[in-house]
C-alpha cells in the first residue's frame, strides 16, 4: 500500500491567497483526520471524517478553514483567505476501526505551509 | 477531554536506557498510543496499550497504569537514530468520540 498521500509537500503563499491541501487516505480506512502541527501548540486535531461524513470540526480555527471529503479516497482542506499565523505543517491521517485493529493513525508526510 | 503531560526534552547516551513518562486525565479512557516523529517527518506508530501492564516490542516497551493515569515508553540500547520526538496520545470515548488527543511530545536527544 502506498500509505497516506498528501500534496503539496511545501507551499509558500502570500497573505490573502487561497490554499488547498489534498489528501488520499489508505484504501479501506474509514476515518480521515486533518491535524495541524506547530512548535507552540503541538499536534492539534482540526476535523475528522467517518465514512466521508464530517463528524467533529470543533478544532477548525475559524470560518476561513473548510474541509471536504467527496469520496472515500480524497479529502481537501482549504484556507481562504490565508494569514501568516496559518503557517504550520498540516498532516492528514487515516485509520481503520475494524474489530481487530487498534485504530492507530497512519500519517501522511505532511504539507508545510508558509504564509508570508 | 484529556490533559496529557510529558516532559519537553530529554537527553541520553548511546547504548543507555531511557524512560519517557506520560500522565493523563480522562473520563472515558480507551487506549494509549506512543508515536515517534523524526524531525521533518510524519509521526509513526510505536505502541498501543489498553490494559494495565507492559507491552514489549524489540528495544521499545510501553507500560500503562489506568488507575494512576500513567504510561511510560522505555527505550533500550539507545541508538543515534532514536533521536526524535515521542508523542503520547490518549483515546477517550466520552461523548461517543473515538479519537486520540496528542500530548506536546518529548524531544529525545541521543548523544555519543
Amino acid at each position: 500500500d502506498a500509505g497516506v498521500i498528501q500534496s503539496p509537500r511545501h507551499e509558500v503563499t502570500e497573505m490573502g491567497q487561497e490554499v488547498t491541501l489534498r489528501c488520499k487516505p489508505i484504501s479501506g480506512h474509514d476515518y480521515l483526520f486533518w491535524y495541524r502541527q506547530t512548535m507552540m501548540r503541538g499536534l492539534e486535531l482540526l476535523i475528522y471524517f467517518n465514512n466521508n461524513v464530517p463528524i467533529d470540526d470543533s478544532g477548525m480555527p475559524e470560518d476561513r478553514f473548510s474541509a471536504k471529503m467527496p469520496n472515500a479516497s480524497f479529502s481537501t482542506l482549504k484556507i481562504q483567505p490565508s494569514e501568516p499565523r496559518d503557517s504550520a505543517v498540516y498532516f492528514c491521517a487515516s485509520s481503520n476501526t475494524g474489530v481487530r485493529g487498534t485504530g492507530e493513525l497512519f500519517f501522511g508526510e505532511g504539507s508545510r505551509l508558509t504564509v508570508l | 477531554g484529556q490533559n496529557i503531560d510529558q516532559p519537553t526534552e530529554m537527553t541520553a547516551t548511546e547504548g543507555a536506557i531511557v524512560q519517557i513518562n506520560c500522565t493523563y486525565q480522562t473520563s472515558g479512557f480507551n487506549g494509549l498510543f506512543w508515536y515517534q516523529q523524526h524531525a521533518g517527518e510524519a509521526p509513526t506508530f510505536l505502541s498501543y496499550n489498553v490494559l494495565d501492564g507492559l507491552e514489549e516490542k524489540g528495544r521499545f516497551s510501553s507500560f500503562l497504569s489506568r488507575s494512576k493515569g500513567y504510561s511510560y515508553l522505555l527505550l533500550k540500547e539507545l541508538q543515534m537514530k532514536d533521536s526524535a520526538s515521542y508523542l503520547c496520545a490518549v483515546r477517550d470515548t466520552t461523548g461517543g468520540s473515538y479519537i486520540p488527543t496528542f500530548g506536546r511530545g518529548t524531544s529525545l536527544i541521543v548523544h555519543p
